[in-house]
């Protein structure tokens, strides 16, 4: 298995510009999460789904990031417009609930996608 | 309000000896701790895990320490190898929310030849 993959590696934009990150989990996987890593706040979770539906996305900064699951082998994190402040590591997971216990809370990471606003 | 929490942001050990990574959390509904390594450019990695049930887990040089009463765990990688130098999170999970990881900020080991 080609484990996480994630979309672009690197983006580097101006503000105001609109950015889609794009992920695609372990097939097999049901489960998927957004995280975003910056220095001051670590890692911390944007939204997450399960079966693609969208179960939690109180960590959603503001209405300008929205995130979809078409289908369960494709997600996209996107922000519009973007700013500054958006700039960060953005690392996608997934995990099976259909595993019982530790193994679904096992996440497994993306390279991630580093985005530079400026 | 960090649930969880990674007080040293760095650590510095020579090659051969113990380290030990502290992580402190706060809500009594967690039940499942993991740790988990990064390299730079690279996604975290699992590492080990640890159950409420259980207070101790090993695997090879690493062993997780589980202290409910103090709301804290530990990570002791034994020896020291320099391939170990990595930023290593701590992460929890349960109270309902399965799957869900809330991690510490990080600490940052340095392991010298």
């Amino acid at each position: 298995d080609a484990g996480v993959i994630q979309s672009p590696r690197h983006e580097v934009t101006e503000m105001g510009q609109e950015v889609t990150l794009r992920c695609k989990p372990i097939s097999g996987h049901n489960s998927l999460f957004w995280y975003r890593q910056t220095m001051m706040r670590g890692l911390e979770l944007l939204i997450y789904f399960n079966n693609n539906v969208p179960i939690d996305d109180s960590g959603m900064p503001e209405d300008r990031f929205s995130a979809k699951m078409p289908n369960a082998s494709f997600s996209t994190l996107k922000i519009q417009p973007s700013e500054p402040r958006d700039s960060a590591v953005y690392f996608c997971a997934s995990t099976s609930s259909r595993d019982r216990g530790l193994g679904a809370n096992v996440l497994t990471f993306g390279a991630g996608s580093r985005l530079t606003v400026l | 309000d960090q649930q969880v929490k990674q007080n040293s942001p760095s650590l510095s050990v020579q090659e051969g000896r113990i380290s030990i990574l502290n992580c402190d959390y706060t809500n009594s509904m967690f039940d499942y701790f993991l740790w988990y390594k990064k390299y730079p450019a690279e996604g975290p990695t699992f590492l080990i895990s640890i159950s409420s049930i259980k207070d101790k887990n090993e695997d090879g040089r690493f062993t997780v320490f589980l202290n409910k009463s103090a709301k804290h765990l530990s990570l002791h990688i034994v020896p020291s190898q320099p391939g170990d130098s990595a930023v290593y999170f701590c992460a929890a999970s349960g109270g309902g929310s399965q799957g869900n990881l809330i991690f510490g900020k990080g600490t940052k080991l340095s392991v010298k030849p």
